[in-house]
């Protein structure tokens, strides 16, 4: 049974960095899209990027672009997200998910990991 | 502002049919697949339908989706109290080069 077993809850000051990290068990994971999706408190889902760890091929956001990374080690099956010059607003439950058609952008998630709270306050 | 466009409520009574749009334009919804999210309170989403139409193994029928042109719907039949959540559409935009979500649309089942 695929699992996506995410970091714990941070709590960070603003213009500091956070990573987080999503570690797939039971399944393969070079060959499938993981994406990262963001929901602010009471807000909708927010994509924010992907890689497709076999090829290394990763795609950001333009709201996001230049200010997260996504990286993938392929020896540990670990995703990671880490967004930088952090703000008030970007407190919000992070989550990793892996696309069910596998090496592409498909968008459609069929595996989510628990979520991670980033809280984001001075 | 969302790019996909989805009612922000919606409601029916036990065992009714209800359904729920999602509209786009060419370069998402008319160029891409769609697919429908539930999310229950404080919970990740579920995927329940990819690639407009189809169904991941273990959701029930009672849940189909559909698309036509730079519209899309997502229909449930026999409306069911724990249908009651937020849904959500999703598609690839070529123009913004990502992955779009609708606004989500409450579903309340009276």
């Amino acid at each position: 049974q695929v699992q996506l077993v995410q970091s714990g809850a941070e709590v960070k000051k603003p213009g500091s960095s956070v990573k987080v990290s999503c570690k797939t068990t039971g399944g393969m994971f070079s060959r499938y899209t993981m994406n990262w999706v963001r929901q602010a408190p009471g807000q909708g889902l927010e994509w924010m990027g992907g890689i497709i760890p076999i090829f290394g091929t990763e795609s950001y956001a333009q709201n996001f672009r230049g200010r997260v990374t996504i990286t993938a080690d392929e020896s540990t099956s670990t995703a990671y997200m880490e967004l930088s010059s952090l703000r008030p607003d970007d407190t919000a439950v992070y989550y990793c998910a892996r696309d069910l058609q596998g090496s592409g952008w498909y968008g459609g998630f069929d595996y989510w990991g628990q979520g991670t709270l980033v809280t984001v306050s001075s | 502002q969302s790019v996909l466009t989805q009612p922000p409520s919606a409601s029916g009574t036990p065992g009714q049919r209800v359904t729920i749009s999602c509209s786009g334009s060419s370069s998402n919804i008319g160029s891409n697949t769609l697919n429908w999210y539930q999310q229950l309170p404080g919970t990740a989403p579920k995927l329940l339908i990819y690639n407009d139409d189809q169904r991941p193994s273990g959701v029930p029928d009672r849940f189909s989706g559909s698309k036509s042109g730079t519209s899309a719907s997502l229909a449930i039949r026999g409306l069911q109290s724990d249908d009651e959540a937020e849904y959500y559409c999703a598609t690839w935009d070529d123009s913004l080069n990502g992955l779009v979500f609708g606004g989500g649309t409450k579903l309340t089942v009276l």
